[in-house]
């Protein structure tokens, strides 16, 4: 069964920072893009930040996140990460971690997980 | 960047009605390979997002075929042919052309 399973969330204060992962299974992780996408309260969902299969390309970053947030993986562990530094109120969200491209292959952002929730508050 | 704007942001429709969301970029999202690289995604109260359509028009596996997506260019449509209950949710459009990826502000589908 394809499985995507964060966890990392929580309550932080603003300006600090969290890591988050996300442990990937039932499917081979590492012939796939991984993204993470954020759902705030009352708001819509935002793309946040993308990597390719192997890690080997630019990785991409939603303008709000540039220069705070990294995306990265581990493919021996089958796991994603997103290191979220200087937080703000308003990166409050659900953060998923989501399947995406393989090389050369488009099939729609196919595989969620369930989510994990950073509030960032004093 | 490009930008994504749905219509409506929210829907009231009675049960085997149909229904339809419209999605348009700013810039025009259809590839050189013939595709438009536009997908459609529905999250449901209490879940999280899943895949409808991709590629503008294709749907995904699962997905009943009382949904559809066409259009072409700068101009989407999401339809349901006939609503049911359980359709209920937030649907968003999503634009996956170029980085950063963008989405549509969601159109919320309740039942009359």
């Amino acid at each position: 069964e394809l499985n995507l399973l964060e966890s990392g969330g929580g309550l932080v204060q603003p300006g600090g920072s969290l890591r988050l992962s996300c442990a990937a299974s039932g499917f081979t992780f590492n012939i796939y893009y991984m993204s993470w996408v954020r759902l705030a309260p009352g708001k819509g969902l935002e793309w946040v930040a993308h990597i390719s299969q192997d890690g080997s390309e630019k990785n991409y970053y939603v303008d709000s996140v540039k220069g705070r947030f990294t995306i990265s993986r581990d493919n021996a562990e089958n796991s994603l990460f997103l290191q979220l530094n200087s937080l703000r109120a308003e990166d409050s969200a659900v953060y998923y971690c989501v399947r995406d491209r393989r090389v050369g292959i488009w099939n729609g952002l196919d595989v969620w997980g369930r989510g994990t929730t950073v509030t960032v508050s004093s | 960047d490009i930008v994504v704007t749905q219509s409506p942001l929210s829907l009231s429709v009675t049960p085997g009605e149909p229904a339809a969301i419209s999605c348009r970029s700013s810039q025009s999202l259809l590839y050189g390979n013939g595709y438009n690289y536009v997908d459609w995604y529905l999250q449901k109260p209490g879940q999280s997002p899943h895949l409808l359509i991709y590629l503008g028009s294709t749907r995904a596996s699962g997905v009943p075929d009382r949904f559809s997506g066409s259009g072409s260019g700068t101009d989407f449509t999401l339809k349901i042919s006939r609503v049911e209950a359980e359709d209920i949710g937030v649907y968003y459009c999503m634009q996956h052309l170029q980085p950063p990826r963008s989405f549509g502000q969601g159109t919320r589908l309740e039942i009359k």
